[in-house]
């Protein structure tokens, strides 16, 4: 049963490019969030993706959006990068309306903006 | 004011210790609450969750939550060097396993062999 995956692992960007990161969920599992987590921080919401729409959202710019697909997969396009979006990106995955489990995390992807 | 805080550490213990690790929170409206571990290069892995006041043990794990006080703990005993790693506390305000996740910013722990 494969887990949450990621692609890629590491990236290099340079400052004023675009970036786009892909998660595939956890079998089974039909929601997708999004986190960023900066070095030495615990991760922080960016948003939540559920049949295909945005349903949550926490405090990051517009620079930062993203899309689910069919088969429930998820990217997260990130413009205009900054050097503070050097980060690690995790996606988590869960059965919407599933209650008290927990979500699954991918293994992230390390962004580092030169 | 952050709404979870947690201790940085980096906390070290000998092998064996009986470990405590600390979150406190101010939003009243927190429900579930988890502790994930994660070790250098890879995602948060879930260790224990509960939506209680009260204890709820699992193997060499104890997770602790008092909502009057706003304050959750994780004890390790018996620690091992492979639980060696940073250890995140977490709640939601829902008990959904879709609810958006607040972290706290972790304590790293070193355990000494």
């Amino acid at each position: 049963d494969a887990g949450v995956t990621q692609s890629p692992t590491h990236l290099i960007k340079t400052r004023g490019q675009q970036v786009t990161l892909r998660c595939s969920p956890k079998s089974g599992h039909d929601t997708v969030s999004w986190y960023q987590q900066a070095l030495g921080q615990g991760p922080q919401f960016i948003f939540q993706y559920y049949e295909e729409e945005e349903r949550q959202r926490g405090n990051f710019p517009d620079r930062f959006s993203g899309h689910q697909f069919p088969n429930y997969s998820s990217e997260l396009n990130v413009n205009a990068l900054l050097l503070g979006d050097s980060a690690l990106y995790l996606c988590a995955s869960s059965l919407a309306g599933e209650i008290r489990q927990p979500q699954h995390f991918g293994d992230g992807t390390r962004l580092s903006i030169l | 004011q952050k709404e979870v805080e947690q201790d940085p550490g980096p906390l070290s213990v000998p092998e064996g210790a009986i470990v405590s690790l600390n979150c406190t929170y101010s939003n009243s409206a927190f429900q579930y609450f988890m502790w994930y571990r994660q070790y250098s290069r890879k995602g948060p892995e879930l260790l224990m969750y509960t939506y209680s006041s009260g204890n709820k043990e699992d193997g060499r794990f104890t997770a602790q939550v008092d909502k009057s006080s706003k304050y959750i703990s994780l004890f390790i005993r018996d620690s091992q060097p492979s639980d060696s790693a940073t250890y995140l506390c977490a709640m939601s305000a829902e008990y959904s396993s879709a609810s958006k996740i607040i972290f706290g910013s972790g304590t790293r722990l070193s355990i000494r062999p």
